[in-house]
């Protein structure tokens, strides 16, 4: 059973501080990795993808990924209130799940002005 | 830009009504897919179609099926409606097994 897990928080940082958000997953053959944002009652929207081992940095926002240990991250630097949100992790697994997403039940943000 | 849209944002139903979800996308992308969310539970995939008439089931098909006889459009059907299909609906679609964009929602009650 392939799997991807996260903290369900909420996740309580100060305006201006770094949020850092975490997921672990299960298979070593996993592929691609994305990070979405869902707002209540809303729907999620990307924000960023990551493919290869390393960091990779949008703006504010930055993933890390490291396969060996099976897990993924987004730091958002200078948070702000209207990054308060749930977080959804979503892996490809690949081989016969190849157009699949399993996510994971995210983790809430909370950015305290 | 990206478009993906749902027929409906808000629906009430009555228990074993038949019910359609419609979701269209202006992307040209092949893969399609219906998801519900509820609290506590996350995103569970409940069908998915990788090409026009082409269809799988994902990890919670009972009480639904699907069709999609367009590439750019992708129906969800609930065959008769039960108060434990009360849930927000989201429809999304993908190149391959790159990102996938979702459709705004539709949040459906059955009384």
């Amino acid at each position: 059973q392939k799997e991807v897990e996260q903290n369900s928080g909420p996740l309580s940082v100060p305006e201006g501080a770094i949020a850092s958000l975490n997921c672990t997953y299960s298979d070593r053959v996993s592929q691609s990795f994305f990070w979405y944002r869902q707002y209540s009652g809303k729907s999620p929207e990307l924000i960023m993808s990551i493919y290869s081992n390393g960091d990779k940095e949008d703006g504010r926002f930055t993933a890390q990924l490291n396969k060996a240990s099976q897990y993924v991250s987004l730091l958002i630097r200078d948070s702000q209130p209207s990054d308060s949100a749930t977080y959804l992790c979503a892996v490809n697994f690949g081989m016969d799940s190849s157009y699949k997403l399993i996510f994971g039940s995210g983790t809430r943000l909370l950015v305290r002005p | 830009d990206v478009k993906v849209t749902q027929s409906s944002r808000y629906l009430v139903k009555r228990t074993g009504e038949k019910v359609f979800l419609e979701c269209v996308q202006d992307m040209d992308h092949e893969n399609m897919f219906w998801y519900r969310q509820d609290p506590g539970l996350g995103l569970r995939l409940i069908y998915f179609s990788y090409d026009v008439k082409m269809k799988e089931k994902g990890d919670i098909p009972e009480g639904y099926s699907v069709s999609r006889e367009k590439k750019e459009r992708f129906s969800l059907i609930l065959e008769s409606a039960s108060t434990n299909q009360t849930s927000m609906y989201l429809c999304a679609s993908s190149i391959g097994s790159d990102t996938q964009y979702f459709g705004p929602g539709t949040r459906l009650t059955v009384l």
